[in-house]
């Protein structure tokens, strides 16, 4: 049983560039959630996801930034006009319900030249 | 800030030791749960205790929760250097968000 994938595993971007992070989940998981994570720090959430909806977004700047998850393929959390300050970790991780340990991928480190 | 505290930031032991690892928060939780995350790596959920559990083992890991002092505790005994990691304590909120703190940086030498 694979675990949560995430592509690409890096992603170089210049500033004002868009920036697409993949997320497919853990088989039979329903749930995806996407964090952030900046050098040294722990992870900030960022949204979480139900099959085509949004549950959760409060962590996600409401500028630039947006996330889906289709009912076929893997969960988006895409970056538009991408700053320098975007540079960090996104890591995505799934549970099969609410209240369920969350099981993460290997996340994407995003840079931004 | 829902955040808590981790202690100690940074610890440093022996092979063969226990290494204790402590955790507080503010506000009200569903459950508790730690984490490993492993240098460039994504997160490794270790275990999971709810707000109505006062202890839970697992292998070699203890963790205990104390809802009236809002805290919890990580035990791992006899470290191997495989340990070497940061861990995270993480506590569940609405919309079961987890809330992270910066961690705990566990060195153990072999």
């Amino acid at each position: 049983n694979a675990g949560v994938m995430q592509n690409p595993r890096h992603l170089v971007r210049r500033r004002g560039q868009e920036a697409r992070l993949r997320c497919s989940p853990m088989k039979g998981h329903s749930h995806v959630y996407w964090y952030r994570q900046l050098p040294e720090e722990g992870l900030k959430f960022m949204v979480y996801l139900q099959k085509e909806n949004i549950i959760d977004e409060s962590g996600m700047p409401k500028e630039r930034f947006s996330a889906e998850f289709p009912k076929e393929g893997p969960s988006i959390l895409r970056i538009q006009q991408v700053v320098r300050g975007d540079s960090a970790a996104y890591f995505c991780a799934s549970s099969p319900g609410e209240d369920q340990p969350q099981h993460f991928g290997d996340g994407t480190r995003l840079s931004i030249l | 800030s829902q955040q808590g505290e981790e202690d100690p930031q940074a610890l440093s032991i022996q092979e063969g030791e226990n290494a204790t690892m402590n955790c507080s928060y503010k506000t009200s939780i569903n459950n508790l749960q730690w984490y490993r995350q492993n240098s460039g790596r994504g997160l490794v959920h270790l275990i999971l205790i709810r707000s109505n559990e006062r202890e839970k083992h697992s292998g070699r890991l203890r963790v205990t929760l104390d809802t009236s002092k809002k805290s919890s505790s990580l035990l791992i005994t006899a470290s191997r250097a495989a340990d070497t990691a940061s861990y995270f304590c993480v506590h569940t909120g609405a919309n079961s968000k987890l809330t992270f703190g910066k961690g705990i940086t566990l060195s153990v030498r072999p």
